[in-house]
């Protein structure tokens, strides 16, 4: 069965440090997987997408996730956090290129001063 | 970028009212539009999917009466919300599939509204 995890519910880093929120999936197929953000009272923002290309895919504002097969893993990461950055943070996956998605949990990150 | 317009931003409105929602992209066609449900501090729950000219497809457990979707082209969906509750207040986000190119393209999202019931 499809599905994905995000295993920490609530991440919380100081400014100025990396960010790690963790994504797993579970697919009988090679999936496309997604990162999204969605502050306060907003709808999804893109982040990143990989599709089957480069297993480090480069987003916006600073973040890349790798996708790692043998780990069923696509966690998201960035050098150093900003307080812009605070929001819920999405992983979602899906078997048909985008058509379809199966929404991880979601991890919300806080970013102290 | 793909732009997705969703209106109203925020509704309150009494017991018994009738909402409608409005879903548009601006800048592409799209033949898919989604809608979905998001309770406080949950992830995205689909509710429908919306297809030009048809009939929406409905998740289990999602009253097609209750949450009505019309598609009429290829740029606007509409979900109404009728005879609304307390209990249907929450959040409420459309997305829109570019038309034949989702391999580069996934769902493109609106900024959600807010429906309250009073």
């Amino acid at each position: 069965a499809q599905s994905v995890t995000q295993l920490d519910s609530h991440v919380s880093v100081s400014e100025g440090t990396p960010v790690l929120l963790r994504c797993n999936y579970s697919s009988s197929y090679s999936p496309s997987l997604f990162w999204y953000v969605q502050h306060p009272n907003k709808g999804l923002q893109l982040l990143l997408k990989y599709t089957s290309a480069a297993t480090l895919v480069k987003g916006i504002n600073g973040f890349e996730a790798e996708f790692k097969k043998s780990e069923t893993s696509f966690h998201l990461t960035k050098p150093s956090a900003h307080m812009s950055d605070a929001a819920e943070y999405f992983c979602v996956m899906s078997e048909d290129y985008g058509q379809n998605f199966v929404f991880g949990p979601g991890t919300r990150l806080s970013v102290l001063p | 970028g793909a732009v997705v317009s969703q209106h109203p931003s925020r509704v309150i409105c009494k017991s018994g009212t009738s909402v409608k929602i409005e879903c548009r992209s601006l800048d592409f066609q799209a033949t898919t539009m989604f809608w979905y449900r998001q309770f406080p501090k949950q992830s995205l729950m689909l509710m429908a999917t919306s297809n030009e000219g048809s009939k929406a497809t409905y998740e289990q457990g999602v009253e097609k009466d209750k949450f009505l979707i019309n598609h009429a082209s290829l740029t606007l969906s509409t979900l109404t919300v009728t005879s609304a509750h307390p209990e249907d207040s929450s959040f409420y986000i459309c997305s829109a599939l570019p038309l034949g190119g989702f391999r580069n393209q996934p769902q493109h999202f609106g900024d959600g509204t807010r429906l309250s019931i009073l």
